[in-house]
């Protein structure tokens, strides 16, 4: 098994749906969650940073922990075109999923 | 925000070359920093973590011998993929974290095509 899974997608909706992106981990010791963004043959940026359980809302996005599961989320509300783009987790920094890749279209 | 920069950004070089690819944080001391390669559609595998004036540890798997890793100060790191072969294009990404956060700034990658 994996320590990351994550569905590779492509997930596509239409302008302002509410997209729910996940992942599934292995390792309980993980503490840190983080999900990060990339565009096409640009590097990852750090959209969203937990640390253990709960939830952390920035703007449109909002990221889930439940380490009960082990399970991580991450919700886009009124998704834009412009959110179109690769989303990685990754835990505990040095382990992440395989992303995946959103399609927003207007 | 820490910004990483990475130079240069698309290198062609020819089988049996070496290239050699900087990395630099610009605005925070990075005590360490990492390397990963992208394969397309695949996700970031690690392949050496650096810690400044230490040697790299690298990943289980990944030539140390073959993928040089230089951390010679707070800002800068190298990665120089020696004798080159197509097998090794990819896009290489790499990360610096300080200290004080957890937190890992990417740099924008390198494109490297071996021909």
């Amino acid at each position: 098994q994996k320590e990351v899974e994550q569905d590779p997608g492509p997930l596509s909706v239409p302008e302002g749906a509410i997209v729910s992106l996940n992942c599934t981990y292995s390792n309980s010791a993980f503490q840190y969650f983080m999900w990060y963004r990339q565009y096409s043959r640009k590097g990852p940026e750090l959209l969203m940073y937990t640390y253990s359980s709960g939830n952390k809302e920035d703007g449109r996005f909002t990221a889930q922990v439940d380490k009960s599961s082990k399970y991580i989320s991450l919700f886009i509300r009124d998704s834009q075109p412009s959110d179109s783009a690769t989303y990685l987790c990754a835990c505990s920094t040095l382990t992440f999923g395989k992303g995946t890749m959103l399609l927003v279209s207007p | 925000g820490a910004v990483v920069s990475q130079h240069p950004s698309w290198v062609i070089c020819k089988s049996g070359t070496s290239v050699k690819i900087e990395c630099r944080s610009l605005d925070f001391q990075a005590t360490t920093m990492f390397w990963y390669r992208q394969f397309p559609k695949q996700s970031l595998m690690l392949m050496a973590t650096s810690n400044e004036g230490s040697k790299a540890t690298y990943e289980q798997g990944v030539e140390k011998d073959k993928f040089l890793i230089n951390h010679a100060s707070l800002t800068l790191s190298t990665l120089t993929v020696t004798s080159a072969h197509p097998e090794d294009s990819s896009f290489y990404i790499c990360s610096a974290s300080s200290m004080s956060s957890y937190e890992q700034y990417f740099g924008p990658g390198t494109r490297l095509t071996v021909t």
